[in-house]
């Protein structure tokens, strides 16, 4: 069993609809909750990220990690086309390398 | 600084042959990471570099695959008699080191794709 589980749809949704997104784990020593964006055959890039349990919001991103159930989770509201894209969440602990142990990636396509 | 480059973008080998990959970090990142990404795959943790000193390998390095960081500065990533499975998005990452209390993003360059015919 993978430490990350990350469901890899592809999920499709209209223009303006909210999307979730959502990761589970099983590694208690993760600390640091990362969602990336990744478009074709370009390299990850950061959304936000998360220390520990809580919430966070960002223009139209809103990240919420809940420890105790090991689940985090990736609203987008208003979606946009140019929202499409692979998103992959990523977590790492405070110890050694902290290398980012990432999900699968959710492919999400916004249809005009 | 334009962010982390690799070079190449795109690489074609055979078989048995042997394929070097180059990464450069942002200047002032001391952590240097290398990461591999299969298709439909999230990438996977391979290696990482603080300063000059590899201080971490995944078990997925196996011992036909070398990584460098001469200098603390660019990073090579050799790959000796590939194989078909090889055949991967190779990506590099660089960080400052994560200090107490601080975060400290890994920035990603484009990834180097590798097919082994």
């Amino acid at each position: 069993q993978k430490e990350v589980e990350q469901d890899p749809g592809p999920l499709s949704v209209p223009e303006g609809a909210i999307v979730s997104l959502n990761c589970t784990y099983s590694n208690s020593a993760f600390q640091y909750f990362m969602w990336y964006r990744q478009y074709s055959r370009k390299g990850p890039e950061l959304l936000m990220y998360t220390y520990s349990s809580g919430n966070k919001e960002d223009g139209r991103f809103t990240a919420q990690v809940d420890k105790s159930s090991k689940y985090i989770s990736l609203f987008i509201r208003d979606s946009q086309p140019s929202d499409s894209a692979t998103y992959l969440c990523a977590m790492s602990s405070l110890q050694g390398a902290q290398k980012l142990v990432f999900g699968q990636g959710t492919r999400l396509t916004i249809n005009p | 600084d334009t962010g982390v480059s690799q070079d190449p973008r795109h690489k074609i080998t055979k078989r048995g042959q042997n394929v070097t990959f180059r990464c450069d970090p942002i200047s002032e990142h001391n952590r240097l990471y290398w990461y591999r990404q299969t298709l439909g795959q999230g990438p996977e943790f391979l290696t990482y570099f603080q300063n000059e000193a590899q201080l971490e390998k995944s078990r997925l390095l196996s011992d036909r695959f070398s990584a460098e960081r001469p200098k603390g500065s660019f990073s090579t990533l050799e790959i000796q008699r590939t194989e078909q499975g090889d055949s991967a998005m190779y990506l590099c990452a660089s960080s400052l080191a994560w200090t107490s209390g601080t975060y400290n993003e890994q920035f990603f360059g484009p990834g180097t794709r590798l097919t082994v015919l």
